[in-house]
């Protein structure tokens, strides 16, 4: 069964704070993504990475970064949290098939 | 980059009767097209996926159909009952890599 877990379903943090995420996979799966969740926008790819060390924008990477030192672990990192990204936050991870298999989910709120 | 709309937005049903959810993709090169259900407060589950080389494909009580030539695809709930009830959310991937591109989303109310 496959397992992707992130490290808080809530959390609160004041405007330009530093901002960790972090998602663990335990099924050795390539490729992570982190997703940020709007009502009426669906789900929109932040960033990507399809093996350690190796990451890729995606359709909206501003005002974050991310770091993947170890195969099942994908962090995304807020430099200096703002208001607008104040949403809630799913990582996903899949082996090369067809189906991603996300986390429950961070919904973070900035202050 | 490939762009996925979706309508309805909002879809309410009585129990028993169908819904039907459709999306268009703007990418003529995606070739694989998820479903995910997301329930309230869950994560997102693929329920049914289809590839560009299918026209259809059934599951139970849910069927997807796909249009390559007019680039849309819809998801089709028969008998819906009140679990049915979600957020829907329709995907489209291109031929290389595993990034998807996911249309806004519907909800689905089923009323008892």
């Amino acid at each position: 069964d496959v397992k992707v877990t992130q490290s808080s379903r809530y959390l609160v943090k004041r405007t330009g704070e530093k901002v960790f995420l972090e998602c663990v996979q335990d099924m050795d799966h390539e490729n992570m993504f982190w997703y940020r969740q709007d009502p009426g926008l669906g789900l929109r790819l932040i960033y990507f990475s399809y093996d350690v060390k190796m990451k890729e924008k995606g359709d909206i990477p501003e005002g974050y970064s991310v770091s993947r030192e170890k195969k099942e672990r994908f962090s995304l990192i807020l430099e200096s949290a703002s208001t607008n990204q104040t949403s809630m936050y799913l990582c996903a991870s899949i082996a090369g098939g067809n189906e991603q298999f996300f986390g429950p989910g961070t919904r973070l709120t900035v202050l | 980059g490939e762009n996925v709309e979706q309508h309805p937005s909002t879809l309410s049903v009585q129990e028993g009767d169908s819904a039907v959810i459709k999306c268009t993709y703007s990418d003529s090169a995606s070739n694989y097209f998820p479903w995910y259900k997301q329930e309230l407060g869950k994560r997102p589950q693929l329920i049914i996926d289809i590839r560009s080389n299918v026209g259809e494909k059934k599951d139970q009580r849910i069927a997807v159909t796909l249009n390559k030539t007019a680039k849309h695809f819809s998801l089709h709930i028969t008998e819906t009952q009140p679990e049915d009830s979600a957020v829907y959310f329709c995907a489209a991937r291109k031929a290389a890599g595993n990034k998807l591109t996911f249309g806004g989303g519907t909800r689905v109310l089923v009323k008892p």
